[in-house]
Parts: C-alpha cells; sequence; structure tokens
C-alpha cells in the first residue's frame, strides 16, 4: 500500500512565523501535491511537482512556496504565516506513468492553526 | 468557470440506500474521482468514471452522464462506518494537477 506520511498531524504558530509542512511518500512517485480543505470551499491545489527540483503553482500559491529536493519529500513552505492561513493541509502523491483511472494518494492531513 | 455542485449533507438510515448527486461544468472531462473522507483522515479513493454508464463495486456505484455533467455515488445496505464526507473530483485534463474538488457531502448514518 502506498503509504503517505505528513509529518505533523496538529501545529499552532504564531502570525509572522515561517512554517515547515513535511510530506514523504515511499512508493516512488513522481507527483506530489499539496492542498489546502476550509469548510466550504473543499481541496484546492497550492502546488504540485512532477519531478525531482521541479514545481509549479496550483490555483492558490500566494504566501507559499515549496521544496522537492528528494524524490520521496515535498515540502510546504509558509514564508510568514498569517491567519488566513489557518487550515487542513493535505499532501498527495500519484504515478507519472499511471493507468487512467490511477487516483491521488493523500496523507493524514496537517491541521495547522496560526495564532 | 469551473464548479462542482454537490449537497453539503445528507442523513440516512442503517442498511438503507442512499444517493449522493455531483454535477459539474468545466472547461474539459477526463474522468470524475470519488473519494471518502472520515473525519481526520486522508480522503481514500471509491471509483472512477470516464464513460456513460454505471460502474459497481460491492456495496458502492457510481453512475455518470457526460451530455447531461452528472454523476452520482450510490450506497447500498449502509453502515455506521459509512458515516463521512464524499468527495466529487473531476479531472480537466491529462495530469493530475487538473483535478479540481467539490466541497464534499458530508453524510450521517443513523441507527
Amino acid at each position: 500500500d502506498v503509504k503517505v506520511t505528513q509529518s505533523s498531524r496538529y501545529l499552532v504558530k504564531r502570525t509572522g512565523e515561517k512554517v515547515f509542512l513535511e510530506c514523504v511518500q515511499d512508493m516512488d512517485h513522481e507527483n506530489m501535491f499539496w492542498y489546502r480543505q476550509d469548510p466550504g470551499l473543499g481541496l484546492r491545489l497550492i502546488y504540485f511537482s512532477y519531478d525531482v527540483k521541479m514545481k509549479e503553482k496550483g490555483d492558490i500559491p500566494e504566501g507559499y512556496s515549496v521544496s522537492r529536493e528528494k524524490k520521496e519529500r515535498f515540502s510546504l513552505i509558509l514564508e510568514s504565516a498569517s491567519t488566513n492561513q489557518t487550515s487542513m493541509y493535505l499532501c498527495a502523491s500519484s504515478p507519472r506513468d499511471r493507468a487512467y483511472n490511477s487516483p491521488l494518494h493523500f496523507g493524514n492531513g496537517t491541521r495547522l492553526t496560526v495564532t | 468557470g469551473q464548479n462542482i455542485d454537490q449537497p453539503t449533507e445528507m442523513t440516512a438510515t442503517e442498511g438503507a440506500i442512499v444517493q449522493i448527486n455531483c454535477t459539474y461544468q468545466t472547461s474539459g472531462f477526463n474522468g470524475l474521482f470519488w473519494y471518502q473522507q472520515h473525519a481526520g483522515e486522508a480522503p481514500t479513493f471509491l471509483s472512477y468514471n470516464v464513460l456513460d454508464g454505471l460502474e459497481e463495486k460491492g456495496r458502492f456505484s457510481s453512475f455518470l452522464s457526460r451530455s447531461k455533467g452528472y454523476s452520482y455515488l450510490l450506497l447500498k445496505e449502509l453502515q455506521m462506518k459509512d458515516s463521512a464526507s464524499y468527495l466529487c473530483a473531476v479531472n480537466r485534463g491529462n495530469r493530475d494537477d487538473k483535478i479540481i474538488f467539490g466541497k464534499g457531502t458530508r453524510l450521517h448514518i443513523l441507527p
């Protein structure tokens, strides 16, 4: 089974802090994604990466950056955390060469509270 | 614009059948996914439709009509463990970053 592990289930940070959210997958997947999930808004794509050192902006990249130095690890960075970044953050992965119906594999999420 | 609509909440009784609808308007279509998400947990894959018709998988079935921009997830013989949110997601292209998600339907099962 694919395992996507997010390093923290719960985080509390102060406004202005630099925050790192870590995600590791163990199935050698090329594709990795960061979403945030908010009540009434659903899942929204922040950033994604289809290869090491590669990154592309998703639908809501403002206030975030990412790092993909190793294939198995994709980090989300909040350069200066703000209260409107309080949310559930979900990491996902998928293989590059996949069947058309292959799904995304999600981690359990990190619930971030910015005070 | 891109839009996926599904009911916010539904309630059903243990042992019954429930149908969760999803309508979509997207710039492209390359398949529709249904995911289940228990509170505080990761979304997990339930089904995928790309052609019109019904896909059955045990107690769960999913239907697609591309001409109507419509899908439903049918859950039979409901169990208490089916209490969860159900997410409809559409892939608008041939890459996973083209997947967009509906807001989810929270399903409550009553004994």
